[in-house]
């Protein structure tokens, strides 16, 4: 089985600042990478996906990828409050004929005031 | 676009009870469906995903089950609940068709079933 590995946090950070959430994965092959957010008791809603080494920017996001670290990273900048949840980190497996979804445990961002 | 309704929202069932979660899907033909469960304060595990009418890959050996009776309904399934199988039972719709390697198909969630197992 593939992994992939968050801290869980939580991340504290303050009101404006960037918050900076990672995530490694284990098979080296992997060529999709997703970050969901996930509020208390709501299901997973998807923030980024990214392809390609480098950085990807969405408004106030950008998602980083390095395959040759194995690693992925999701930036927030102008952090609010609003964005305390958790982020789910999620690599995509294709086996068997069959794409899957492999998910991080999750990084809980606390943004206080 | 593609809606995901789930069903119930809700349900605390005791030990050795059956179970039955539905979800189904609306605005698509053919999708690929998941079933994923979410323990408390613990990450997404995949369970169950299907491309098709009676075609399901299970991905843990467990007391649970799948159907895909029709196109765009995926059921899971117990005959008898542990207490460890308390969860946020989540349904996900990951496109359509044949998949290839290079597709980029992303997972669209369901607003989850939670049950609490007694």
């Amino acid at each position: 089985q593939k992994e992939v590995e968050q801290n869980s946090g939580p991340l504290s950070v303050p009101e404006g600042a960037i918050a900076s959430l990672n995530c490694t994965y284990s098979d080296r092959g992997s060529q999709s990478f997703f970050w969901y957010r996930q509020y208390s008791g709501k299901s997973p809603e998807l923030i980024m996906s990214i392809y390609s080494n480098g950085d990807k920017e969405d408004g106030r996001f950008t998602a980083q990828l390095n395959k040759a670290s194995q690693y992925v990273s999701l930036l927030i900048r102008d952090s609010q409050p609003s964005d305390s949840a958790t982020y789910l980190c999620a690599v995509r497996e294709f086996s068997g004929g069959y794409n899957k979804l492999i998910f991080g445990a999750g990084t809980r961002l606390a943004v206080h005031p | 676009s593609q809606t995901i309704h789930q069903w119930p929202a809700t349900l605390v069932q005791p030990v050795g009870s059956p179970l039955s979660l539905e979800c189904t899907v609306e605005g698509t033909s053919n999708p690929n469906l998941y079933w994923y469960r979410q323990a408390a304060g613990r990450g997404l595990q995949l369970l169950f995903y299907s491309v098709g009418i009676g075609q399901i890959s299970s991905e843990v050996p467990q007391n649970l089950s799948a159907s895909r009776p029709q196109d765009r309904q995926f059921i899971l399934s117990s005959k008898k609940l542990l207490l460890s199988d308390s969860g946020f039972y989540l349904c996900a719709w990951g496109g359509q068709g044949p998949l290839t390697i290079s597709g980029a198909n992303v997972l669209t969630f369901g607003a989850g079933s939670r049950l609490t197992v007694l």
